[in-house]
């Protein structure tokens, strides 16, 4: 089946330690995108890569670096500089249909510290 | 910058109800998608609308694209207890591939 791995589904943090989320897709998609979920603020833009070896910052960028070396694998780490990590963290992928831009989300990881 | 306001923040309703839900903004688009988020998942798109004025079905569910260009709406008819999540609207931002939400009608439905 095709679609969108997000793992794990739960994460523990310490304090000062960094941490990756991982994504994989393999709908053959060129862009992919990071979300942070707050409750109450809806989906905020962490990072997107339009395509391999590039990226950019989105929304809430500062704590967060990614890396696009794969089509299929778009890796986020939540670095100790992010003092509020605890979220849910969701990855996407798109592609163009119908003129409009269509994103697939993984299941996402839920991000706790302890 | 651009914003869509999705009303209302969150509806309680009864199984069987109807629910209808909107999105609006300030700018002017050419697409509508609207996704729905179960408990704890990611976001599932629902429908896609890419022409104004136009009226979409997906089984229970309809959504409407304004005439303006400026809103959308959604509507669930008799509601069941699997309806139960958040639902966003969403459009694209620009040319970046990038797209703007809403911040998510969050519905509960009483068996």
């Amino acid at each position: 089946d095709g679609g969108i791995t997000q793992s794990p589904k739960y994460l523990f943090r310490k304090e000062g330690q960094n941490v990756t989320l991982s994504c994989e897709q393999n709908l053959n998609h060129d862009a992919m995108y990071w979300y942070r979920q707050d409750p109450g603020q809806g989906l905020r833009l962490i990072y997107y890569s339009q395509i391999v070896n590039d990226f950019q910052k989105g929304d809430i960028a500062e704590g967060y670096s990614v890396s696009r070396e794969k089509k299929e694998s778009f890796p986020l780490t939540v670095t100790s500089a992010q003092k509020n990590p605890t979220a849910f963290y969701l990855c996407a992928s798109s592609k163009i249909e119908g003129g409009g831009n269509i994103q697939y989300f993984g299941a996402g990881t839920r991000l706790s510290v302890l | 910058g651009q914003q869509l306001n999705q009303s209302p923040q969150s509806m309680f309703i009864q199984e069987g109800e109807d629910v209808s839900m909107n999105c609006t903004s300030s700018s002017i688009f050419n697409t509508w998608l609207w996704y729905k988020q179960d408990p704890g998942e990611g976001p599932v798109l629902l429908i896609a609308l890419y022409k104004a004025g136009e009226l979409t079905s997906n089984g229970r569910l309809t959504a409407q694209f304004g005439i303006t260009r400026k809103d959308s709406f959604l509507n669930i008819s008799a509601s069941i207890p699997s309806d139960v999540g958040i639902y966003f609207c969403a459009n694209m931002a620009g040319n970046n591939r990038k797209l703007i939400w809403g911040l998510g009608t969050s519905l509960a439905v009483n068996p």
